[in-house]
């Protein structure tokens, strides 16, 4: 069964980067999509965006838009997200998912452990 | 962007009772309504996926039903590891928007 590992919490001063890796154990890597998924403290969940390693292509949600990467790494089975610029509001657990798809429908499955990111001057 | 509009915000429940969650949509997602679970520091479970189907190895207590804007997740016999926050989630278009999260509290 596939199993998602996150890299572990980082701390950054505003207008500062982070970037977070997800690797996959398993055997669909190539053919699966990963997204990337947001909860700030006592919140709920907010969708970042989606990469298909295979192809490379990506979707960001539109607030994220000029500020976030996701790039991949077929050899180590590897997702990674970047943000950048980074506000006190970004403060939050960013956790990593993997897109299933049956026949017409898909969901998140697995999850990553989550990645706690801390900004704070 | 479709709005998922979740309720209640939270519920508190005893051992056996029957508990339900809704989630409306604000427009017609064709049945692409998933729930998940969260519990306390973890990251979310999908417990079932396009309306009504368990993920594996999920318990049969946990049911789902509805269709177009309206669905339902029901805990037919709380249990006590139930406790958490559940989620649910469009996933017909882009960008996926979830429930704001019911708190399920044990009593």
């Amino acid at each position: 069964q596939a199993q998602l590992v996150q890299s572990g919490a980082e701390v950054r001063k505003p207008g500062a980067s982070v970037r977070i890796s997800c690797t996959e154990s398993g055997d669909t890597f190539t053919s699966d999509s990963f997204h990337w998924v947001r909860q700030a403290p006592g919140q709920g969940l907010e969708w970042m965006g989606v990469i298909s390693p295979s192809g490379g292509s990506t979707t960001f949600a539109q607030k994220m838009q000029g500020r976030l990467t996701m790039t991949s790494d077929m050899s180590t089975r590897t997702v990674y997200m970047e943000l950048s610029s980074l506000r006190f509001e970004d403060t939050a657990v960013y956790f990593c998912a993997r897109n299933v798809r049956s026949m017409a429908w898909n969901w998140l499955d697995p999850w990553g452990q989550g990645t706690l990111v801390t900004v704070s001057s | 962007d479709i709005q998922v509009t979740q309720s209640p915000s939270s519920l508190s429940a005893s051992v056996g009772e029957r508990v339900t969650i809704t989630c409306r949509a604000s427009e017609n997602i064709n049945n692409f309504l998933n729930w998940y679970q969260q519990k306390p520091g973890k990251g979310p479970e999908v417990l079932i996926y396009a309306v009504l189907n368990r993920q594996d190895g999920v318990p049969s207590r946990f049911s789902g039903s509805g269709s177009g804007t309206e669905f339902t997740l029901t805990i037919i016999s709380l249990q006590p590891e139930d406790l958490g926050t559940y989620y649910c989630q469009q996933s017909y278009s882009t960008p996926p928007t979830f429930g704001q999260g019911t708190k399920v509290e044990v009593k």
